[in-house]
């Protein structure tokens, strides 16, 4: 089945540490998304790909790093310089461009520091 | 960053009620598309627009959007228990990233 696939659901990091977030999709989409949730809030866009090997930074990149070394593949390595990293991490991928660029979203990552 | 303004931010309604909410932006966009979310999983895409005075449905779901193209209505005919949870409306200028509305939380009373 075509789909977006966020790996792991569930992730723990101890204070100090980077992690890495997986993100693949098999939709043959240009652009990939990352977002951060915060309980009770809404989407926060923490960094973006229209194509391969470029990304642009979104509202909260600070403490953030990406790759887009494939297409299909679009990690998010959450640096030990994000202060409060704990929260719900949403990737998303979509067409570039014109019409039909709905934004199709993974299950999630849920990060915790503990 | 752009913001869409999203409202109401929360409801609670009696089962079988209808639900309206209602995005809008100072800035034109050219597609606009309603999710929602479930407790702990992604946001799932429920309509698509990409026409000023679009009117779309999905089941018991109808969106519009707006003839000015700065704004957009989702609304919920005959609400169930099913349909708690996070609805949240996005926006995209041309081959601008989507923009994002802070979410409307839905409460049913059975």
């Amino acid at each position: 089945d075509g789909g977006i696939t966020q790996s792991p659901k569930y992730l723990f990091r101890k204070e100090g540490q980077n992690v890495t977030l997986s993100c693949e999709q098999n939709l043959n989409h240009d652009a990939m998304y990352w977002y951060r949730q915060d309980p009770g809030q809404g989407l926060r866009l923490i960094y973006y790909s229209q194509i391969v090997n470029d990304f642009q930074k979104g509202d909260i990149a600070e403490g953030y790093s990406v790759s887009r070394e494939k297409k299909e593949s679009f990690p998010l390595t959450v640096t030990s310089a994000q202060k409060n990293p704990t929260a719900f991490y949403l990737c998303a991928s979509s067409m570039a461009g014109g019409r039909n660029t709905e934004a199709f979203f993974g299950q999630g990552t849920r990060l915790t520091v503990v | 960053g752009q913001q869409l303004n999203q409202s109401p931010q929360s409801m609670f309604i009696q089962e079988g009620e209808d639900v309206s909410m209602n995005c809008t932006s100072s800035s034109i966009f050219n597609t606009w598309l309603w999710y929602k979310q479930d407790p702990g999983e992604g946001p799932v895409l429920l309509i698509a627009l990409y026409k000023a005075g679009e009117l779309t449905s999905n089941g018991r779901l109808t969106a519009q959007f707006g003839i000015t193209r700065k704004d957009s209505f989702l609304n919920i005919s005959a609400s169930i228990p099913s349909d708690v949870g996070i609805y949240f409306c996005a926006g995209r200028q041309g081959a601008q990233k989507l923009v994002f509305g802070q979410g409307t939380r839905l409460t049913i009373n059975p």
